[in-house]
């Protein structure tokens, strides 16, 4: 079975640009989360997704915006960037939305902003 | 407000050594204690998963254990080897928060041969 794919793997934009990240989940899991990963703030959740619903959300600005589609696959998009915002982008899947089940994580998207 | 805390940050062991990495967190309605590990540059892998009505999970040389009235979790790694260099992480998910991950800032482990 395949794990959780993540699209681009790498990214370079400049201030001010947007950027849309693509996660498929493993086939079969209806939830994704997306997450943040910063040298300085460690891991901190952005948002949930679950049959197409935003089911939590952290404390991001809104600039950090996501939506999921009907087959599960999620994307997530950041609109004027900020040098703050490069960061290892990842995310994750699990059968449901509930916390019962493992998360699976994909290898994340590295955005720098330039 | 929900926090998770790893200690050490980093640590260093010989080859063969049976090591124990800890992680304190401070939901009272903790619902399950998650442990990833990171290799460099990489996503996370899931280790380890203990819910709350459970007080330990093992995987081969892994053992994780749960201790919800002292907010304590630790894994136990035995027989440490090179290949278990990577960063450990613990997660908290909370009742009412769904699938939402509160993450610990890692600990660093690095085995030597």
């Amino acid at each position: 079975k395949a794990g959780v794919t993540q699209t681009p793997r790498y990214l370079i934009k400049t201030r001010g640009q947007q950027v849309t990240l693509s996660c498929s989940p493993i086939s079969g899991h209806r939830s994704v989360s997306w997450y943040q990963q910063t040298p300085g703030q460690g891991l901190q959740f952005l948002f949930e997704y679950f049959s197409e619903t935003q089911r939590n959300k952290g404390n991001f600005p809104g600039r950090f915006s996501g939506r999921q589609f009907s087959n599960s696959r999620s994307e997530m998009n950041v609109s004027t960037l900020e040098l703050g915002d490069s960061a290892l982008y990842l995310c994750a899947s699990s059968v449901t939305s509930g916390n019962t089940d493992t998360q699976y994580f994909g290898p994340g998207t590295r955005l720098t902003v330039l | 407000k929900q926090e998770v805390t790893q200690i050490p940050a980093a640590l260093s062991v010989p080859e063969g050594e049976n090591l124990v990495l800890n992680c304190s967190f401070t939901d009272s309605a903790i619902y399950n204690l998650q442990w990833f590990r990171q290799d460099p540059g990489k996503g996370l892998t899931s280790l380890l998963l203990i819910q709350s009505s459970q007080r330990e999970q093992t995987s081969g040389r892994l053992n994780a254990s749960l201790d919800k009235s002292s907010g304590r979790s630790t894994l136990y790694i035995a027989a440490s080897q090179p290949g278990d260099s990577a960063t450990y992480l613990c997660a908290s998910s909370n009742y009412n928060q769904g699938g939402k991950l509160i993450f610990g800032q890692g600990t660093e482990l690095s085995v030597k041969p």
